[in-house]
């Protein structure tokens, strides 16, 4: 089956400081990547939807200045988390569309865990 | 708005059968999904439904009502690895992203 890969897994930064998270689909072309974060014991909450070559839509209630997305290639969706805080550490997941497929062919990266201190 | 409701948590025995149910409230309903997710893990795909009826794939069986708004998903003879959080998501027409429910946590014990 198709493979997502994040990178890095798990990542500890200090507060203020910015951390860019990696998002590739290994052996297909994504079209469609999507962002989620997943608070302890909680659901996935989608953050943006990122279309290759143009830019994010972001969910309600998410800041497009805080968390920047940028999905560059067909293979490659970035997300950079701005300045972070005690409260942006989360598990961030990715998934990737296969181009001109539905949403049922939707792959899901294996996340990566943040934690700010 | 969307409403998509689980039970928090289950419990069950190894061997036995159990059956996590989905509410959803929703408009321009198209589908439904069910994933898996291990602890610390991505989730994994299980089954999608887009018509009423009973969906089969082994130990897994989904079934959705669109006129009640209600899908569950079946586990037979459960295992250990079974253990896992079960995650319904829906989608609508015109919308290319998922919204997932509160997600369900299910323990398999001896």
């Amino acid at each position: 089956g198709a493979v997502v890969s994040q990178h890095p897994s798990r990542v500890i930064c200090k507060s203020g400081t910015s951390v860019k998270i990696e998002c590739r689909s290994l052996d297909f072309q994504a079209t469609t990547m999507f962002w989620y974060r997943q608070f302890p014991k909680q659901s996935l909450m989608l953050m943006a939807t990122s279309n290759e070559g143009s830019k994010a839509t972001y969910e309600q209630g998410v800041e497009k200045d805080k968390f920047l997305i940028n999905h560059a290639s067909l293979t490659l969706s970035t997300l950079t988390v701005t300045s972070a805080h005690p409260e942006d550490s989360s598990f961030y997941i990715c998934s990737a569309r296969l181009r001109g497929q539905g949403l049922e062919t939707q792959y899901f990266g294996p996340g990566t865990r943040l934690l700010v201190l | 708005g969307q409403n998509i409701d689980q039970p928090t948590e289950m419990t069950a025995t190894e061997g036995a059968i159990v059956q996590i149910n989905c509410t959803y409230q929703t408009s321009g309903f198209n589908g439904l999904f069910w994933y898996q997710q291990h602890a610390g893990e991505a989730p994994t795909f299980l089954s999608y439904n887009v018509l009423d009826g009973l969906e089969e794939k082994g130990r897994f069986s989904s079934f959705l009502s669109r006129s009640k708004g209600y899908s569950y998903l079946l586990l037979k003879e459960l295992q250990m690895k079974d253990s896992a959080s079960y995650l319904c998501a829906v989608s609508r027409l015109g919308f290319q992203k998922l919204v997932f429910g509160t997600g369900t946590r299910l323990l398999v014990s001896p």
